[in-house]
C-alpha cells in the first residue's frame, strides 16, 4: 500500500535558523508531490507541488523542496525561518494513474514551532 | 473568490444524533473528497466523488455517507455518530479534466465533537 512518512513530529527552531523537513513515500511509479501548511486554526494551504520537470521546486513564502526519485524523498527546506512559519506541515502524494480518483495520501504531519 | 466552504465550522453533538456537514465549492470542480484529520495520523480520506452521482469509499468510510446530487455540493452524513468520529473534517475539491495533476483545494474544516 502507498504510504507517506514524515520523519519529525515536532521541530523547534529559533528565528533565522534553517529548516529541513523530511518526507519519504512508498510508490514505484509516477507521483505528484505536495507540501501543505496548516497555520493554527486555519485550513490547509498549498505551499508547493511537484508534477514533473525540475526536481527543485519553489513555493510560496520562501519555501522550496527537492524531489529525489532514487530516494523516494521530497524534503521541504527554508533557509531562514520566521516566527510566522509556526504551523503544521503535511507532505502528500498523489500516485498512480487510477488512484481512486486523485486521492491524496498524507504524512502524519510535522509541527514546527519557531521561537522569536 | 474561488473557495471551498463548509458548515458548520464547529459542532458538538451526542451519540446517535444524525448530523450533516455541508461542503460547497464554486470552482466547477468535478472531484470532491472528504478527509478526517486526527493527531499523529495526518489526513485520511473518507469518501470521494468524481462527478455528480458518482461516489466511492476512501480509506475510512465506516460510519459515514455522502451524496453528490449537484456538482457544487458534497455533504457528509453521519447517521449515528459515535465518539470515535470526534475529529477535524476537511472537504476538498479539484478538477479532473487534466487527470491527476490538479491541486486539491481545501475547505476551512469542521471540528466535530461527539459526546
Amino acid at each position: 500500500a502507498q504510504s507517506v512518512s514524515q520523519h519529525n513530529h515536532h521541530v523547534i527552531l529559533s528565528e533565522a535558523a534553517s529548516l529541513e523537513l523530511g518526507c519519504n513515500y512508498s510508490y514505484g511509479g509516477t507521483v505528484n508531490l505536495f507540501w501543505y501548511v496548516q497555520y493554527p486554526g486555519q485550513h490547509l494551504q498549498l505551499l508547493l507541488k511537484y508534477f514533473s520537470g525540475d526536481p527543485l521546486v519553489k513555493g510560496i513564502k520562501g519555501f522550496e523542496a527537492e524531489f529525489i526519485k532514487s530516494k523516494f524523498s521530497f524534503n521541504l527546506r527554508k533557509p531562514s525561518v520566521q516566527w510566522s512559519d509556526t504551523a503544521e506541515y503535511f507532505c502528500a502524494v498523489n500516485a498512480g494513474v487510477y488512484n481512486q480518483g486523485g486521492k491524496l495520501i498524507f504524512g502524519q504531519g510535522t509541527e514546527l514551532s519557531v521561537k522569536p | 473568490e474561488a473557495q471551498v466552504t463548509q458548515n458548520p465550522r464547529y459542532l458538538i453533538t451526542v451519540t446517535g444524533k444524525k448530523l450533516t456537514v455541508t461542503c460547497s465549492q464554486n470552482m466547477n470542480h468535478e472531484y470532491m473528497s472528504w478527509y478526517r484529520q486526527d493527531p499523529g495520523l495526518g489526513l485520511r480520506q473518507i469518501y470521494y466523488s468524481m462527478n455528480v452521482e458518482v461516489t466511492d469509499k476512501g480509506d475510512v468510510p465506516e460510519g459515514y455517507k455522502v451524496s453528490r446530487k449537484e456538482k457544487r455540493n458534497f455533504p457528509l452524513i453521519l447517521e449515528s455518530p459515535s465518539p470515535n468520529q470526534t475529529s477535524l473534517y476537511f472537504c476538498a475539491s479539484s478538477h479532473l479534466r487534466t487527470g491527476r495533476k490538479d491541486t486539491q483545494y481545501f475547505g476551512p474544516g469542521t471540528r466535530l465533537t461527539v459526546l
